[in-house]
């Protein structure tokens, strides 16, 4: 079957670095995307991988190995609203559906 | 203007009755996507539009069906709403290219059966 893998919640302090790890075993595998949703409110891109390494985007940051099926986000100088959930999708195959994550709800403490 | 608009916003309604949600864009993106999502859980499809004249079932499409009036709109409909069909429902669009892929999303429509 297809599944991904990420933690439910992860806490951490404001200023701080955190890294959210999702693993993922699918049928087939074109990239990995990471989404923002604030509560209450419509999942926002914040990046996608089609290739190993990493993509920086100013605070945030990710990461793809396909050859461990594994990628994590990774945020810097935390903020408080970052406080929200990131979810990690898979695009399994050439018809650009999108598998998803339950998602990590990242709580910022001051 | 939001690209991507929902209407209604919050609804609530009863057993058994037809119910339609509406999704418009001026993103002029041919793929149209709904989802529901329910707490704590992630993003399920129920639809997929790649464009006019191409409509297909997602994960969970039994007891809801879709319409693509125009590339800008896709509705999604409830024939008969049963409670289990509670949910926060968002419209997105996409945008594929080879080195990206986005979607983007409408604010949602929170709706509850009872």
């Amino acid at each position: 079957g297809q599944s991904l893998e990420q933690p439910s919640e992860v806490t951490a302090v404001e200023g701080a670095i955190v890294q959210i790890n999702c693993t993922y075993q699918t049928s087939g595998f074109y990239g990995l995307s990471w989404y923002q949703q604030h509560d209450g409110g419509a999942p926002t891109f914040l990046s996608y991988n089609g290739l190993d390494g990493l993509e920086e985007t100013g605070r945030f940051s990710s990461f793809l190995s396909r050859s461990d099926s594994y990628g994590y986000l990774l945020l810097q100088e935390l903020q408080m609203k970052d406080s929200a959930s990131y979810f990690c999708a898979v695009r399994e195959d050439s018809n650009y559906q999108l598998i998803w994550g339950a998602g990590t709800k990242l709580i910022i403490k001051p | 203007d939001a690209d991507v608009t929902q209407t209604p916003r919050n609804r609530i309604t009863k057993t058994g009755k037809r119910i339609m949600l509406e999704c418009s864009q001026t993103k002029g993106h041919d793929r149209m996507y709904w989802y529901r999502q329910d707490p704590g859980l992630g993003l399920r499809l129920i639809y997929y539009s790649f464009d006019v004249k191409d409509i297909n079932k997602g994960e969970i499409s039994d007891g809801y069906s879709v319409s693509r009036q125009a590339q800008a709109k896709f509705s999604l409909s409830l024939e008969s709403a049963i409670p289990n069909q509670t949910a926060l429902y968002f419209c997105a669009t996409s945008d594929v290219t080879e080195y990206t892929d986005t979607q983007y999303f409408g604010p949602g429509t929170r709706l509850t059966v009872l």
